[in-house]
């Protein structure tokens, strides 16, 4: 079966540094992948998503980056984070566009 | 003015009740997902729907495309079943990406 692993749970951070957050995929190959974050008090915002390794398309200008370095892992990165990143960060995969997304348990960031 | 109104946002029920949550949205859509988003924040993906009716459990899902309306039905409601639940579609635009509702809060008590 398939399994979604988004590390880590929670995360605080300063403001100005770095972030990495992996997300992988098990029991499945080639999916689409997704990034989502959802600000306090509002709906689930699309980020990125990505069809194939290498390909990343970003639906939101910010100082987020995504990758895939492989085919089941999806990174989100940022050099410099803003206190504006605070939230709550989803990876999603489907098996392709049209198909039910399935989500990781997110990963809660606080900007100090 | 968000592209996918819920209704209602926050309800609140005695346990046994049937509930209803409402999903309206305003583009031509090729699928609609509700979502369901416990209180520790993971999300599980209840339907996907593109026309019709699908039952899953307490769970029924309807959609009207022509009317661009989708509802969510829980019967014999369970404290179990509090949770956000949302609403989400693809637009038949040529555009893959889901657009999502803010969600409605759904207390059950026992």
């Amino acid at each position: 079966s398939q399994t979604i692993h988004q590390w880590p749970a929670t995360l605080v951070q300063p403001v100005g540094s770095p972030l990495s957050l992996e997300c992988t995929v098990e029991g499945t190959s080639n999916p689409n992948l997704y990034w989502y974050r959802q600000a306090a008090g509002r709906g689930l915002q699309l980020l990125f998503y990505s069809v194939g390794i290498g390909q990343i398309s970003s639906e939101v200008p910010q100082n987020l980056s995504a990758s895939r370095p492989q085919d089941r892992q999806f990174i989100l990165s940022s050099k410099k984070l803003l206190l504006s990143d605070s939230g709550f960060y989803l990876c999603a995969w489907s098996k392709g566009f049209n198909q039910p997304q399935h989500f990781g348990d997110g990963t809660r960031l606080s900007i100090l | 003015k968000n592209e996918v109104e819920q209704s209602p946002q926050n309800l609140t029920a005695q346990e046994g009740e049937f509930i209803t949550i409402n999903c309206s949205y305003s583009v031509g859509i090729s699928a609609l997902h509700w979502l369901q988003q416990h209180p520790g924040g993971g999300i599980v993906s209840l339907f996907m729907l593109s026309s019709g009716k699908k039952k899953h459990g307490r769970l029924i899902a309807t959609i009207n495309i022509q009317e661009k309306h989708s509802s969510l039905h829980i019967t014999a409601s369970h404290p179990r079943d509090s949770a956000v639940y949302i609403c989400a579609y693809i637009s038949n635009f040529g555009n893959e990406k889901l657009t999502f509702g803010t969600g409605t809060r759904l207390t059950i008590i026992p």
